[in-house]
């Protein structure tokens, strides 16, 4: 099982506004190691959404944030669109070891 | 930005062996640290192991230490990652991953995946 906890599924409509949260521990995420995210389109490999506090590579729209607080992480996507159907993975760190949530699949309803 | 490409996947029975290889390109290979991360068949993404950009630092998933190897060919722009004994569960899709610089070492660069299936 996963070292960091997200739910299984989320969905919205269409220009609505969803979050996915990511729990990890004291050893994880509460001790202060950055927290990034992933998405994964049907089909692809993953690509980097957003990394450290906040920070989007160039492409990324900006309807795409993260933030943290204590041992959890969260991703907020606003004015969702069809094709952010996806997966959805955040990724911090374990002492020198690298370690991922869960997964969300993000239905667009 | 660059490119990875990942091969030698294929079908193994339990108990084989795999190398796979990851190309990279179009980046200073030698710069960066590098990771091996798989997803098995409808489950999530799991880290594997890293090298870093010289070769001096290697770590290992404790569900794949003692029988993953990782290494690297600076020269030739090439990553490896040995599997060993492997096993049914084992299977899945296994990614190469760029850590890069100035993204807080995220994952910024996959390559496509290399499908490895362990089956008699």
């Amino acid at each position: 099982q996963s070292v960091l906890t997200q739910p299984p599924s989320v969905s919205g409509a269409p220009g609505q506004r969803v979050t996915i949260s990511c729990t990890g521990s004291s050893s994880t995420i509460g001790a202060g190691y950055d927290v990034h995210w992933y998405q994964r389109l049907p089909g692809t490999a993953p690509r980097l959404l957003v990394y450290g506090r906040n920070n989007r590579p160039s492409g990324v729209p900006d309807r795409f944030s993260a933030s943290k607080s204590g041992a959890a992480a969260s991703l907020a996507i606003t004015g969702l669109q069809p094709e952010d159907e996806a997966e959805y993975y955040c990724q911090s760190y374990d002492n020198r070891l690298r370690v991922f949530g869960s997964g969300t699949k993000l239905t667009v309803l | 930005q660059g490119q990875l490409v990942e091969s030698g996947g294929g079908l193994v029975k339990p108990g084989g062996s795999l190398r796979l290889t990851c190309a990279a390109s179009g980046f200073v290979f030698s710069d960066f640290y590098m990771s091996w991360v798989r997803q098995a068949p409808g489950k999530g993404l799991e880290w594997l192991s890293y090298i870093s950009d010289l070769e001096t630092y290697t770590n290992y998933a404790d569900s794949v230490k003692g029988r993953f190897t990782i290494s690297r060919d600076n020269a030739k722009k090439l990553l490896f990652l040995e599997i060993n004994s492997l096993r049914v569960e084992d299977t899945g899709i296994y990614y190469c991953a760029r850590e890069g610089l100035g993204v807080a070492d995220a994952l910024d660069l996959w390559g496509q995946g290399t499908m490895v299936t362990v089956s008699s």
